[in-house]
């Protein structure tokens, strides 16, 4: 059982570049979400979606996009990659049902980006 | 829009000694659910414990307990008989089944155990 997998698991952009991110889950989990984790400020949430054709934003969307076109992928672009773009992303996958919400995310192991 | 703040960015205990990580939120909703996730230097996101709004009964797993303060809106974590394992960051979560049951972060806690 796969779980969440997410490539790259590094990489080294210069600024201005545009990349995508890729996230896949097995588990025919509805909810899907990127967050980005900065040293003192936690995990910030990017793009959550819940279902194929889906999205929304979270905390910080400015620079990302997102789209869902199949239950099982959740990829996230850099349309142009900037400096504070450098951080971990995680994807992040989970049921929608009532009984789902109480389930822990199930994460991926991290993208580590950096940004010149 | 839903806030989670951990006030502590560092906490330190002694091994076998007890430590109590605290979290706060925002919000109007009376249905949510709450998480503590522990984060070790693999960078693997791990649950510890997790709490739905509607039960007055704190959680416990093992050695790891809630107090949850509803009114208070406050969700503090209590590590007992802490072990060198339990180091790692810690971070509080909110989770709403009102906006697509989208989990927001607290900025973590790290928390370091003295031998």
């Amino acid at each position: 059982n796969a779980g969440v997998t997410q490539t790259p698991k590094f990489q080294v952009l210069k600024t201005g570049q545009s990349m995508t991110l890729q996230c896949a889950q097995d588990m025919n989990h509805e909810y899907m979400s990127w967050y980005r984790q900065d040293p003192g400020m936690g995990l910030r949430l990017i793009h959550y979606s819940v279902g194929a054709g889906i999205t929304d934003q979270g905390e910080v969307p400015n620079g990302y996009n997102v789209s869902r076109s199949t239950t099982e992928d959740f990829p996230l672009r850099l349309l142009s990659a900037a400096p504070s773009q450098t951080s971990v992303y995680f994807c992040a996958s989970s049921p929608t049902t009532r009984r789902g919400y109480n389930s822990p995310l199930h994460f991926g192991n991290g993208t580590r980006l950096t940004v010149t | 829009a839903q806030t989670v703040t951990q006030s502590q960015p560092e906490m330190s205990v002694q091994e076998a000694e007890t430590v109590t990580l605290s979290c706060t939120y925002d919000t109007s909703e009376s249905d949510y659910y709450l998480f503590w996730y522990k984060q070790p230097p693999s960078r693997q996101m791990i649950l510890v414990i997790r709490q739905e709004a509607y039960k007055q009964q704190n959680a416990t797993e093992n050695r790891f307990s809630v107090n949850f303060q509803k009114a208070a809106k406050s969700f503090s974590l209590k590590i007992s008989d802490s072990q060198l394992g339990d180091a790692a960051m810690y971070f509080c979560a909110y989770r709403s089944p009102n906006q697509g049951g989208k989990l927001i972060f607290g900025q973590g806690t790290e928390l370091s155990v003295k031998p």
